[in-house]
């Protein structure tokens, strides 16, 4: 019962440096996001994918980009990355209107110096 | 733009006691809303929903309450345990796009 798998659980990268976070679900769901979340703050919506084909900004989308790759696979990519996207990252998939329930993953905890 | 806030960042309760936690929206159109408990750590995991066609809900424990009226919903937990302490969300997944409130910290006194 994998759920929603992310890759890598920890990252560090250096100011101006690439990297794509990865996540995959196998519970067949339309929907994917990705979250960033802060210290002492809620969980923000980076990019989301309605279902497979689209994607759509969220709350906090500059410095990112998101590859819906197949119904599974939802990827997310720091072009150059920096300080400020310090942070802990989530991947979630759901099926809200047949269950109300979004599945998250471990998390990614990503540093940038 | 729409979104989903908290009234209060932390809340503390003695053991025993009934925690009530709030959340104001702000979508008019919004018609379903998902609380989350965050453990140290962890992902949020689902606790309860409530559709906009119900003022209540209520699970083992947890009850939600939706007033519409003035756009504020609430989460009821009884008889408050040690293993409640966690930070909760409440969510709005309004056509798909699910957007999460800042979220009140829940902590437990012996």
């Amino acid at each position: 019962n994998a759920g929603v798998t992310q890759t890598p659980k920890f990252q560090v990268l250096k100011t101006g440096q690439s990297m794509t976070l990865q996540c995959a679900q196998d519970m067949n769901h339309n929907s994917m996001y990705w979250y960033r979340q802060d210290p002492g703050m809620g969980l923000r919506l980076i990019y989301y994918s309605a279902s497979e084909g689209t994607t759509d900004k969220g709350e906090v989308p500059n410095g990112y980009n998101v590859s819906r790759l197949n119904k599974r696979e939802f990827s997310l990519r720091l072009e150059s990355a920096a300080p400020s996207q310090t942070s802990v990252y989530f991947c979630a998939s759901s099926e809200i209107g047949r269950r109300p329930e979004a599945f998250f993953g471990q998390g990614t905890r990503l540093t940038v110096v | 733009g729409e979104s989903v806030g908290l009234h209060l960042p932390t809340l503390s309760v003695q053991e025993g006691d009934n925690s009530i936690i709030n959340c104001a929206y702000s979508n008019s159109a919004s018609d379903y809303f998902i609380w989350y408990k965050q453990e140290s750590g962890k992902g949020p995991q689902f606790i309860i929903d409530i559709r906009s066609n119900m003022d209540k809900r209520q699970g083992q424990r947890v009850t939600v309450l939706l007033n519409k009226t003035v756009k504020h919903l609430s989460l009821q937990i009884a008889a408050t345990q040690p293993g409640d302490s966690a930070v909760y969300f409440c969510a709005d997944p309004f056509r798909q796009k699910l957007v999460f409130g800042q979220g009140t910290r829940l902590t437990i006194n012996p």
